[in-house]
């Protein structure tokens, strides 16, 4: 099993609503990791989690909360969002934080719309 | 530190035509260099990837050399068809940049029927 799920596929919410995005693997990949992604753009980096640890924060605003409840699965919540904040976010994991020649496995994403 | 250049897209074929998607890249060391694919609505997938210097990676028809004298890892394909139009993503992943994704802008490549 080589795959990553997130869970849901779309959420639109008000700036004033708390949701949670979710993200699953089963590869035992240790290192997992959040990015954003806008339109005809690149991933940005916002969080990367070792160990179910908290490694890189990458200056992301609070009203972003990244949660490692286990090795398998990783959250984030959502608080307060401004309409810029719409993106697709996506969720990854690689086999160690630090091996340089290996591959992040990336899931389908969340298309978020903040209205 | 550590930068990705690609090519300015998009990039539009004929299908069956020859495709080269150029990317270069600037780090210190040996880093590892990877393309992705995106296809429209969907998260990126791992085309192929190389880690040392002469390694070619190759999938789906598509390959890439490690060129360490010119600092580049040009993605080609002898003959496109209509289902490869996506964005491709070079990405580079070595120490100076803690070990995270460095990733090129992307190029949108359509290949016409």
């Amino acid at each position: 099993d080589t795959e990553v799920t997130q869970t849901p596929k779309h959420l639109v919410m008000g700036m004033t609503n708390k949701k949670s995005l979710k993200c699953e693997q089963h590869m035992g990949h240790r290192a997992m990791y959040w990015y954003k992604q806008k339109a005809k753009k690149p991933p940005e980096l916002m969080f990367v989690y070792s160990y179910e640890k908290l490694s890189i924060n990458e200056s992301v605003p609070s009203r972003f909360s990244p949660e490692c409840p286990n090795s398998s699965l990783l959250n984030l919540h959502l608080h307060a969002l401004q309409p810029e904040d719409s993106a697709l976010y996506l969720c990854a994991s690689s086999q160690e934080i630090n091996l340089v020649g290996t591959e992040a496995f990336f899931g389908q994403g969340t298309r978020l719309t903040v209205v | 530190g550590n930068s990705v250049t690609q090519m300015e897209g998009p990039v539009t074929l004929s299908e069956e035509a020859f495709l080269t998607i150029n990317c270069t890249y600037t780090a210190t060391g040996y880093p590892s260099l990877f393309w992705y694919v995106q296809y429209p609505g969907e998260g990126l997938q791992l085309l192929l990837k190389a880690t040392k210097a002469d390694d070619k990676g190759s999938n789906k028809g598509f390959e890439a050399t490690y060129r360490k004298e010119t600092t580049s890892f040009h993605l080609e394909k002898g003959s496109v068809q209509v289902s490869d139009s996506a964005v491709y993503f070079c990405a580079l992943r070595g120490l100076d940049s803690n070990y995270q994704l460095i990733w090129g802008a992307g190029t949108k490549l359509i290949i016409k029927p």
